[in-house]
This record gives structure tokens, C-alpha cells and sequence, in this order.
């Protein structure tokens, strides 16, 4: 157990409809991270808060948003979802600093129909 | 920008066998290296770390050394168990807020 918490695990959507991913992270980490994990772009990187304010974004469409609350839990919201955004959807947490390994929660698989 | 190349798999072995999953990257500076294992159904876990060149990592037998000469970070494992079957990736942070940068991942499948 990586101590970070996601909820749900998982979720079926249809198209055009918006959805809310929440992670809570490890006791003590400023620093929150979501990614994405698909069969045709593997793992890639959508985007950083630290303490409150985005820090970094990756790859991330228009239509996806996040936030970090002040008791450090995030949320991932995507709407107008399509069929291409089914996927796992992982956050992670860290001491911030890139020597600081990330610790995955189990993540939440999206599956929109 | 940052890339992780890893070797192409699936890679299948018996049981007790030697494993290498070759990984290489792309960075400017000086990043720290990783490798995440994928349990079925699970998340990642980080297997082992290394966050300068020459550093060796090494966790439940697994190890892998930061070659900065070679631009690598091949994982190594002298005999493998049925149980690390699994999905294994290598991945880097750089400079930026410690985002990893993943390889496209090594189905790793070892049988009895």
C-alpha cells in the first residue's frame, strides 16, 4: 500500500458527459501529479501541483482541469469526454524535488461508451 | 525534451533465468533514473532509484547502475521467480518539478 488514495476505481461514462477522479496522497506530500495510461501513448505525464498551485502541465486537452484543495487532496475533472479518453488514470505524490521518488496510487480506469 | 527508450518485448523466461531489460535516454542535466514495476490490476511501484551517474540502485535483487557515458540504465536481475511477472518501466525526472518521463514499458512473464 503506496499510501496515496484514489477514487473511484473504477468509472463508465458515455460521450459528452464529465467526470471527477479524486486522489488523496500520502501523508505529509506537498506534491500531486496525475497521469494517464492508454494502450497507444503508454504512460504520459498531465500535470503537477504542489501545495496548492499548478507547478507543471504536460500533455493535458483543454477539456481536462485539476485542482489541489488545502487539505493537499486533488481532483481531475474531464469533460465532454470521448472515446478516446478511456483510460487509467494514476495520480501520484511526492516530496517535491526530482530526486524524490513518486508514490502511485492504484488509479482509476475510465471507461467511456 | 526528456525520452526513455526501453528494449522491445514481450520478454518471456523460465524460472531461475538471468534477466537485462535495456533502457536508454534522452535528457539535458544531470536526471535521476527510476524503474516502476506493474503488478495486474495494481499501480506502480517503484522497484529502484539511482540519482547520479555511477550510483547503483538495487532492491529485491533487482539492480541497475546510472551509466551516463552510455546515456543507460539497464535493469538486471540474476534469477527470476514466477512472481515478477509483471510490467516493468524505466522512467527520468529532469529539471522540471520532478515529472517522470516514462518508457513505453516490458512485459516481463516468467514461467515455472
Amino acid at each position: 500500500d503506496s499510501g496515496v488514495t484514489q477514487t473511484p476505481k473504477h468509472l463508465i461514462t458515455a460521450t459528452g458527459q464529465r467526470v471527477t477522479l479524486r486522489c488523496s496522497p500520502r501523508s505529509g506530500d506537498l506534491s500531486v501529479y496525475w497521469y494517464q495510461q492508454s494502450l497507444d501513448q503508454g504512460l504520459q505525464f498531465l500535470i503537477q501541483y504542489y501545495n496548492g498551485e499548478e507547478r507543471a502541465k504536460g500533455n493535458i486537452l483543454e477539456r481536462f482541469s485539476a485542482q489541489q484543495f488545502p487539505d493537499l487532496h486533488s481532483e481531475l475533472n474531464l469533460s465532454s469526454l470521448e472515446l478516446g479518453d478511456s483510460a487509467l488514470y494514476f495520480c501520484a505524490s511526492s516530496v517535491v524535488g526530482q530526486t524524490y521518488e513518486q508514490y502511485f496510487g492504484p488509479g482509476t480506469r475510465l471507461t467511456v461508451t | 525534451g526528456n525520452s526513455v527508450t526501453q528494449m522491445e518485448g514481450p520478454v518471456t523466461l523460465s524460472e531461475e533465468a538471468f534477466l537485462t531489460i535495456n533502457c536508454t535516454y534522452t535528457a539535458t542535466g544531470y536526471p535521476s533514473l527510476f524503474w516502476y514495476v506493474q503488478y495486474p490490476g495494481e499501480g506502480l511501484q517503484l522497484l529502484l532509484k539511482a540519482t547520479k551517474a555511477d550510483d547503483k540502485g538495487s532492491n529485491k535483487g533487482f539492480e541497475a547502475t546510472y551509466r551516463k557515458e552510455t546515456t543507460s540504465f539497464h535493469l538486471e536481475k540474476g534469477s527470476v521467480q514466477v512472481s515478477d511477472s509483471a510490467v516493468y518501466f524505466c522512467a527520468l525526472t529532469g529539471t522540471s518539478y520532478g515529472k517522470l518521463t516514462f518508457g513505453q514499458g516490458t512485459i516481463l512473464t516468467v514461467h515455472p
